[in-house]
């Protein structure tokens, strides 16, 4: 079946300090990529997203590409500030499987001043 | 402000309540899903709803009752529920199966078993 492995937390890094989050997958289809961010008290919300190999998703300086070739779909940011405190999720999508998305365990980053 | 509106935000009940969470989403969107979020675990996929049908059930105790009245509303009915219950329960939309298959959550609806 489809799986989604990220890298364990917690994270914790100095402001403005380079984050690097990995994800990994497997799938039976093709699958469509995404990161997810859950701040506190709140539910997951989408960051960005990829549907094709070679795609890089970006949002509010995060980046991610989809490489097919190592089966990845790291999250990346140059300077983390405080409120990226948050839950990041990968997960992926799959057509053929109705939909359903498959999630990683997530993984906690604090940032701190 | 979200499209995907849950009530009530915070919920405590004993084990012989009955009780319902309500999802509501205002994007037009024609599948739904209720999620479990629990401490240290997973996110749980519980229940799957495209146009109004049920398609998905994932093994879930039958303390946990899902109503779908139409596209844009969604129920999970609570009964004799266990401690182990307690979580963060999450209603989700999409446009149905599309190639994209992002996720829209509400904020949750954070539930306390006694």
């Amino acid at each position: 079946g489809d799986s989604v492995t990220q890298m364990e937390g917690p994270v914790t890094l100095s402001e403005e300090a380079f984050l690097t989050i990995n994800c990994t997958y497997t799938a039976t289809g093709y699958p469509s990529l995404f990161w997810y961010v859950q701040y506190p008290g709140e539910g997951l919300q989408l960051l960005l997203k990829a549907t094709k190999a070679d795609d890089k998703g970006s949002n509010k300086g995060f980046e991610a590409t989809y490489r097919k070739e190592t089966t990845s779909f790291h999250l990346e940011k140059g300077s983390v500030q405080v409120s990226d405190s948050a839950v990041y999720f990968c997960a992926l999508s799959v057509l053929t499987n109705a939909g359903k998305s498959t999630f990683g365990d997530g993984t906690t980053l604090t940032v701190k001043p | 402000e979200t499209g995907v509106t849950q009530t009530p935000r915070h919920l405590v009940m004993g084990m012989t309540n009955k009780k319902s969470l309500k999802c509501e989403q205002h994007l037009g969107h024609n599948a739904m899903y209720w999620y479990k979020q629990s401490a240290k675990k997973p996110l749980e996929l519980m229940f799957v709803y495209s146009l109004e049908e049920r398609v998905e059930n994932n093994s879930v105790p039958s303390r946990f009752s899902p109503e779908c009245p139409n596209s844009s509303h969604l129920f999970l009915h609570l009964h004799t529920l266990q401690p182990e219950d307690s979580a963060l329960y999450l209603c989700a939309s999409s446009q149905g199966w599309t190639a994209t298959g992002e996720l829209f959550f509400g904020e949750g609806s954070r539930l306390t078993v006694l």
